[in-house]
């Protein structure tokens, strides 16, 4: 059954690095997403893609963050100058369509840890 | 906005019972709900997905009904076993704005 993939699983950093993390959403899907959750707490919005392009980001993706889809298959989430509040477990998802149309599919998660 | 509210927050059941899990959300206006299976450290696992025009959806030992009017749905496991044990997390898709989920419900079965 086809899934989402991210990678790494675990990312460590110093604050003030930049990180990557990578997705890989369900090949046929159109519509992207990045949330987050730090320990405890709610699943966040972060931003959702589609088409080349952000179609929507809430009040957390701010300047330090960028997304990609640098080739057909990959999905990146960019965090410029990482911060120790950025530590949390971020899930890429992925849907063939938009509007609350069909089901959201998550990958595993990366958990980022900013020391 | 939408607000998203999961009762209980915990719950322990001994192995072989029936129980119901609780999401309530503040705007009727939904597409869709969507339950979620969270293990500790992991991913989300979609367990089920009702539009706004059903009712309910059933898979295997899992139930899940939306009374949209009433912001209402409800997870229904029957006969629970160990490997049930896990967080639930519903979350509301509201169309043109992305899921809204709850802090969830952390359901341990007891053997």
């Amino acid at each position: 059954e086809p899934e989402v993939t991210q990678t790494p699983s675990h990312q460590v950093t110093q604050m003030g690095q930049e990180v990557i993390l990578r997705c890989v959403p369900i090949s046929n899907h159109l519509y992207f997403y990045w949330y987050r959750q730090i320990l405890g707490q709610k699943v966040e919005f972060l931003v959702s893609f589609y088409n080349n392009e952000i179609s929507e980001k809430s009040e957390i993706f701010d300047d330090q963050f960028s997304v990609e889809r640098p080739d057909g298959s990959n999905f990146t989430l960019k965090i410029r100058s990482t911060k120790l509040e950025d530590s949390a477990m971020y899930f890429c998802a992925s849907s063939r369509r938009g509007g609350g149309a069909e089901e959201q599919f998550f990958g595993p998660g990366t958990r980022l840890t900013v020391l | 906005k939408q607000e998203v509210t999961q009762i209980p927050a915990a719950l322990s059941v001994p192995e072989g019972e029936n129980l119901v899990l609780n999401c309530s959300f503040t705007d009727s206006a939904i597409y869709n709900l969507q339950w979620f299976r969270q293990d500790p450290g992991k991913g989300l696992t979609s367990l089920l997905l009702i539009q706004s025009s059903q009712r309910e959806q059933t898979s295997g030992r899992l139930n899940a009904s939306l009374d949209k009017s009433s912001g209402r749905s409800t997870l229904y496991i029957a006969a629970s076993q160990p490997g049930d044990s896990a967080t639930y997390l519903c979350a509301v898709d509201s169309g043109n704005t992305p899921l809204v989920f709850g802090k969830g419900t952390r359901l341990s079965v007891i053997a």
